[in-house]
C-alpha cells in the first residue's frame, strides 16, 4: 500500500531535549512538508523540500531542523531552541507539479 | 503575503439542514483544495479545484471556485452526523510552486 507513515504516534520530551520525528513516504513524491497544528488552529508550515538535499524554511522554522538525504524520508528535529513545542505535527508529500498534498497520520508531541 | 480566511469558524447545524462554508483568499490563485479533519486525526483530501468555475461534488458536499472573486464555497446538503469534522481550505498562490497556505478551519457540528 502506498502512503505516508509517521513515527512515533505520541512523543513525550523533557525540556531542553532535542527530539526527531520520522516521516517516510512510498508514493514516489518529490516534495515533502512539515506542518505544526496547535489545538483549534489551522496548519502552519515549518519546512518543505522539493528535491533531495534541498529544503526551504516555511513560516515558523525557528527551533526546528530537517534533512532530506533520501527521496522517501524527511525527518524533523525539534530542538531545545523551540520555546513551545507541544503540538500536533503533520508530514505531507506531493508531486511538485500538482500540489495536492497527502498527509501522514501525525505525531503528537508533548513537552513535560 | 497570501492570507486565507474561512467563515464561519464554528458551525452547529441540525441534521437535514443545508449550509455553506466560505473560503476567501487574498492573492491570485488557480488551485484550491478542501480537506477534512476528524478530531485527533490527520487531514483527508476532499476536493481539488483547478480552474475558475470548477465545481466538484461528493455525496452531500459540493465545492466551487470563483478565482475572480477569490472565493471558494463548500456547500453541505441535508447534513448528517457523520459530516461532523473540521474543514480546511488551502490555496496555492501563483508562482509558489508547491507551497499551500491553509485557512483557519471551520468546525462543523451536526446535531441529531
Amino acid at each position: 500500500d502506498g502512503g505516508i507513515t509517521q513515527s512515533p504516534k505520541y512523543l513525550f520530551r523533557k525540556e531542553g531535549q532535542n527530539v526527531t520525528l520520522s516521516c517516510e513516504q512510498n508514493l514516489n513524491h518529490d516534495a515533502m512538508y512539515w506542518y505544526r497544528q496547535d489545538p483549534g488552529q489551522g496548519l502552519r508550515l515549518i519546512y518543505y523540500s522539493q528535491i533531495v538535499n534541498d529544503f526551504q524554511k516555511g513560516d515558523i522554522a525557528e527551533g526546528y531542523s530537517v534533512s532530506r538525504e533520501k527521496k522517501e524520508s524527511f525527518p524533523l528535529t525539534v530542538t531545545s531552541a523551540q520555546k513551545n513545542p507541544t503540538a500536533f505535527y503533520l508530514c505531507a508529500s506531493s508531486q511538485v507539479r500538482y500540489n495536492e498534498q497527502f498527509f501522514g497520520p501525525g505525531t503528537r508531541l508533548t513537552v513535560l | 503575503e497570501l492570507k486565507v480566511e474561512q467563515n464561519p469558524l464554528f458551525l452547529s447545524m441540525q441534521e437535514g439542514k443545508n449550509y455553506t462554508i466560505y473560503c476567501n483568499y487574498s492573492t491570485t490563485s488557480d488551485r484550491l483544495y478542501w480537506y477534512r479533519q476528524d478530531p485527533g486525526k490527520s487531514l483527508e483530501s476532499l476536493f481539488v479545484l483547478l480552474s475558475n468555475g470548477a465545481v466538484k461534488q461528493e455525496g452531500r458536499l459540493m465545492a466551487s471556485l470563483d478565482t475572480k472573486a477569490r472565493l471558494s464555497t463548500l456547500h453541505i446538503t441535508a447534513a448528517v452526523h457523520d459530516l461532523s469534522a473540521t474543514y480546511f481550505c488551502a490555496v496555492v498562490s501563483t508562482g509558489t510552486a508547491s507551497k499551500l497556505t491553509f485557512g483557519t478551519g471551520t468546525r462543523l457540528q451536526v446535531t441529531l
